[in-house]
C-alpha cells in the first residue's frame, strides 16, 4: 500500500517550452502533496506543499509562475515548468501523506521521481 | 533554522559487515526523525522512523535511536547483504499545532555500496 507514481518517467524537451509532471497516488488519498527537486549527489529541496483544493505553499526563492502547481483532487497533483530552460533540469519528486494511515501524517510516501532535461 | 547533517559517503564495506551511518540534527523542539532509503532507479521508501527521545526504530535489520542529549540518529545494520546497496537519507519533520503534516528536512544523502 502507499503508492504513488509519477508520470512521466523521463521527459527531454526544448528551451521556452513547458512541461507537465503528475503525480497520483494509487491506492490512498492524499491529503497533502509535496514537490521536491534533486541535484546530482545533492539532498532534496522542498519546492512547494499543496493541498487538495487550495493554492500551493512555496518555499523561498521558488518561483510560483516559474513552477505552477495544480492539487485538483486528493488523488493527483501536477508540477508544470513554464518556458523551461536549461537550468530548469532536475530530477523532480513528489511525495503524499495519508493522515488516516498508521504511519501518521507525518510520513510522506514517495513517488519514483521525474528526470527532466532541457535542450 | 532546522537542519539535518549525515556523513558523506560513498561508503563501501563487504557483505556481512556493520553498518553505521551518522545522522545529526539541529532543531528548536521536539522533531520526528526518519530514514529514507533510494535505491537504484526507484523513489525514496520509508525505512524506518522515531518520534520522540529514546525511541528506536527498526526495520528489515536496520535501527537507529532518537537521541535527544547528542541530537543524533545513527542508522545502524549488524550485517549488511549486496542488496541494501542504495542511498540513505535521514530527515526530519515536525508536527504543527494544527496536526497537520509538515515539511520534511533531509540531509544529503549518504551512498552505500556493499560487495559481495
Amino acid at each position: 500500500g502507499a503508492v504513488v507514481s509519477q508520470h512521466p518517467s523521463r521527459v527531454i524537451c526544448k528551451s521556452g517550452t513547458s512541461v507537465k509532471i503528475e503525480c497520483r497516488s494509487l491506492d490512498f488519498q492524499a491529503t497533502t502533496m509535496f514537490w521536491y527537486r534533486q541535484f546530482p549527489k545533492q539532498s532534496l529541496m522542498l519546492m512547494a506543499t499543496s493541498n487538495e483544493g487550495s493554492k500551493a505553499t512555496y518555499e523561498q526563492g521558488v518561483e510560483k509562475d516559474k513552477f505552477l502547481i495544480n492539487h485538483a483532487s486528493l488523488t493527483l497533483s501536477t508540477l508544470t515548468v513554464t518556458s523551461a530552460h536549461p537550468e530548469d533540469s532536475s530530477f523532480y519528486i513528489c511525495s503524499a501523506t495519508d493522515r488516516d494511515r498508521p504511519a501518521g501524517a507525518d510520513t510522506q510516501y514517495f513517488g519514483p521521481g521525474t528526470r527532466l532535461t532541457v535542450l | 533554522g532546522d537542519s539535518v547533517t549525515q556523513m558523506e559517503g560513498p561508503v563501501t564495506l563487504s557483505e556481512e559487515a556493520f553498518l553505521t551511518i551518522n545522522c545529526t540534527y539541529t532543531a528548536t523542539g521536539y522533531p520526528s526523525l526518519f530514514w529514507y532509503v533510494q535505491y537504484p532507479g526507484e523513489g525514496l521508501q520509508l525505512l524506518l522512523k522515531a518520534t520522540k527521545a529514546d525511541d528506536k526504530g527498526s526495520n528489515k535489520g536496520f535501527e537507529a535511536t532518537y537521541r535527544k542529549e547528542t541530537t543524533s540518529f545513527h542508522l545502524e545494520k549488524g550485517s549488511v547483504q549486496v542488496s541494501d546497496s542504495a542511498v540513505y537519507f535521514c530527515a526530519l519533520s515536525r508536527m504543527n499545532y494544527g496536526g497537520a503534516t509538515n515539511k520534511l528536512i533531509f540531509g544529503t544523502g549518504t551512498l552505500l555500496a556493499v560487495q559481495p
